[in-house]
């Protein structure tokens, strides 16, 4: 069965400073997908990131960045130079490639608070 | 905004009764899913569409159906709603399958009093 563990449940930092978000992922799949999404305290969830299970590549968007690593079965997100608008609960999700089973797994969120 | 709405956008109802919950995906979508968010389960996925057609089931009650019409938008139905039904619930959209992200609308926030 997957899951998607996101350990820290409320992170603080002050504007301006770095944070990072951590993620560790189970499967049996060797394909599967992985995202990230923002939701932020008007309830909405904002997608945000995927990747696939065969793509370890870093991505940079902006002051966003995401470091994936199978043999830690790790997807973090970094932000850089963080800002207030930053402050919501950001959940990853995992999707296995089988057929009739396309959901996403959530993890339980991370709340981050940017303190101006 | 996603492309993704959903009606009504708040829903206050006693136990016992039921309500339909309304969705109609992006443009082009031909996937449609159900999520619940709730304080204590989190995100949970209930149900998935394709193309008019179910596709997969996670943990939906019984009292819960969904169904897919020709034009694509999707209707949930809770009946005998009870206080543990009170959530947030989500629609969310994709092109294929769960390998496309999926886009979510903005959700019905469902009061059972």
């Amino acid at each position: 069965a997957q899951k998607v563990t996101q350990a820290q449940t409320e992170i603080s930092v002050v504007e301006k400073e770095d944070v990072t978000l951590d993620c560790v992922y189970e499967t049996r799949d060797t394909t599967y997908y992985l995202f990230w999404y923002k939701q932020p305290p008007s309830g909405e969830l904002v997608f945000l990131i995927r990747r696939n299970s065969f793509d370890e590549q870093n991505e940079i968007s902006g002051r966003y960045s995401w470091n994936f690593q199978k043999s830690t079965s790790s997807f973090n997100f970094t932000i850089t130079a963080s800002q207030v608008v930053d402050s919501a609960v950001y959940f990853c999700a995992l999707s296995e490639r089988l057929f009739g089973n396309e959901k996403l797994t959530f993890g339980t969120g991370t709340r981050l608070t940017i303190i101006p | 905004d996603s492309g993704v709405t959903q009606t009504p956008k708040h829903l206050i109802t006693a136990t016992g009764q039921r309500v339909t919950l309304r969705c109609s995906p992006r443009s082009g979508d031909l996937s449609v899913y159900w999520y619940q968010q709730s304080l204590d389960q989190g995100l949970q996925f209930l149900i998935q569409y394709y193309n008019g057609e179910e596709r997969a089931k996670g943990n939906i009650l019984e009292r819960f159906s969904a169904q897919q019409f020709p034009d694509l938008h999707s209707e949930l139905n809770l009946s005998s709603l009870e206080l543990g039904d009170s959530a947030l619930y989500f629609c969310a959209s994709s092109v294929v399958g769960g390998s496309n992200e999926q886009y979510f609308g903005p959700g019905t926030r469902l009061t059972v009093t």
